[in-house]
């Protein structure tokens, strides 16, 4: 079975310039999770999408990350203006339904802001 | 959130050594804990995740224990490989699956 697709995988870009990733979880898949992890850190949830509705989204920082997930399959997260600190790998999950079950990854996209 | 703390931060040891970590949690409204690899330019790789006290775990080389009632569980690698070299996170859930991972342990392997 096909993993977890990202894209892009690397992205530089200045501050205040918007940037989107792409996350296309395995086929069947009802949760998807985006994660930001800052070098030091562990993964922290910026959102929790159950098909296509929003299950927990507390820790996203809604002023200027925004996040989609279309038809309940595909997701995007943008974020728009970048700061400095925004600077860290976002890593894309999927699992079956909620509840105890395994997340499963992809590569993750690092973003350097300048 | 979960504040979960792994220990060491980071660790060296040379081919054929035997290691293990230490992921601490808070002990109350547990339901689940995973363990992770992840290697550099790769995806996180699910190892482990149990559930009941005292479960034990086992996967080739890599084994893991957990302790619900005092809020731990600890990962161990026998006779540590180069390509074990990795970061390695635990992340306990609640039950809405949602994951609350360590700041995890980095693991170098020496030849």
């Amino acid at each position: 079975e096909a993993g977890v697709a990202q894209s892009p995988r690397y992205k530089i870009i200045e501050k205040r310039q918007s940037v989107a990733f792409w996350c296309n979880p395995i086929s069947g898949h009802a949760t998807l999770y985006w994660y930001q992890q800052i070098l030091g850190q562990g993964p922290k949830l910026l959102i929790q999408f159950q098909n296509n509705g929003v299950v927990d989204d507390s820790q996203l920082p809604k002023d200027r990350f925004s996040a989609e997930r279309l038809k309940g399959v595909d997701s995007t997260l943008k974020i728009q203006p970048a700061k400095l600190e925004d600077s860290a790998v976002y890593l894309c999950a999927s699992s079956w339904v909620r509840g105890v079950g395994e997340q499963f990854f992809g590569p993750g996209t690092r973003l350097t802001v300048l | 959130i979960l504040n979960v703390e792994q220990s060491p931060q980071s660790l060296h040891v040379q081919e054929g050594d035997s290691t293990n970590f230490t992921c601490s949690f808070p002990s109350s409204n547990f339901y689940a804990l995973h363990w992770y690899r992840w290697e550099t330019a790769k995806s996180p790789e699910a190892l482990f995740v149990m559930t009941l006290n005292g479960d034990e775990k086992k996967k080739g080389r890599i084994s893991a224990t957990l302790n619900t009632k005092e809020g731990y569980s600890y990962l161990y690698i026998k006779g540590s490989q180069p390509e074990d070299s990795a970061t390695y996170l635990c992340a306990p859930t609640n039950t809405g699956n949602q994951f609350y991972f360590g700041t995890g342990t980095s693991l170098t392997v020496i030849p």
